[in-house]
């Protein structure tokens, strides 16, 4: 069964930084695109980005991308969102997602003084 | 970036009926090199995480019932579902991956009439 779990959210000060991490299981982690994509309290999905494989290709969307990194650990069968600089407007669900056929339940990231 | 507009922004339905949800590309989504539409459908339902329901704009993904129908071609794509149930309640959208940024329509809200 494919499985994909998020974790290392929570509450944050505006400004700090955050690492969110997607634990996969139930497949050959090394053999697919993984990406993020959050979800403001009741609004819609914004696409975060992706990463290849190995890791040679990463794409952002560009409002983000001075402030988001994305990497992996194919050994450990991770991906991972560092995100930095966060303001309020950064307060979502994050989801991990593989190829967008399956999904992560998400986790909450909250910015907030 | 791509801008995808959906309608209607929500639909009041009864179990039974037949409905339709509009997508709209800015640019076109088809690639003249394999002639397929970079485009999906998602479904959300309450506290969940989204659900790939059809990709390349037809195609459905494994398990989705017959009775989700994806069409169109180009800039102008529809998701028709017939007879729809109480289970189809939900939050739904379409979302290019013709080119990054992958973008999200801003979602079709299904209630029950």
């Amino acid at each position: 069964e494919v499985k994909l779990v998020e974790s290392g959210g929570g509450l944050v000060q505006p400004g700090r930084s955050l690492k969110l991490s997607c634990a996969a299981s139930g497949f050959s982690f090394n053999d697919y695109w993984m990406g993020w994509v959050r979800q403001a309290p009741g609004k819609g999905l914004e696409w975060i980005g992706e990463i290849n494989q190995d890791s040679s290709t990463i794409n952002y969307t560009p409002s983000l991308k001075d402030k988001f990194t994305i990497s992996r650990d194919n050994a450990q069968n991770t991906l991972y969102l560092q995100m930095s600089k966060l303001g309020s407007e950064d307060t979502a669900i994050y989801y991990c997602a593989r190829d967008y056929g399956a999904w992560g339940q998400g986790v909450m990231v909250t910015v907030s003084s | 970036d791509i801008v995808m507009t959906q309608s209607p922004s929500s639909l009041a339905v009864s179990a039974g009926e037949t409905v339709t949800i509009n997508c709209k590309s800015s640019q076109s989504l088809l690639y003249s090199g394999n002639q397929k539409n970079y485009l999906a459908w998602y479904q959300q339902k309450p506290g969940q995480s989204p659900k790939l329901l059809i990709y390349w704009a037809s195609t459905r993904q494994s398990g989705v019932p017959d009775r989700f129908i994806g069409s169109g071609s180009g800039t102008d794509f529809t998701l028709t579902i017939s007879s729809v149930q109480a289970e189809d309640l939900a939050i739904y959208y379409c979302q290019q991956y013709y080119d990054t940024p992958y973008t999200f329509g801003a979602g079709t809200k299904l209630e029950l009439k």
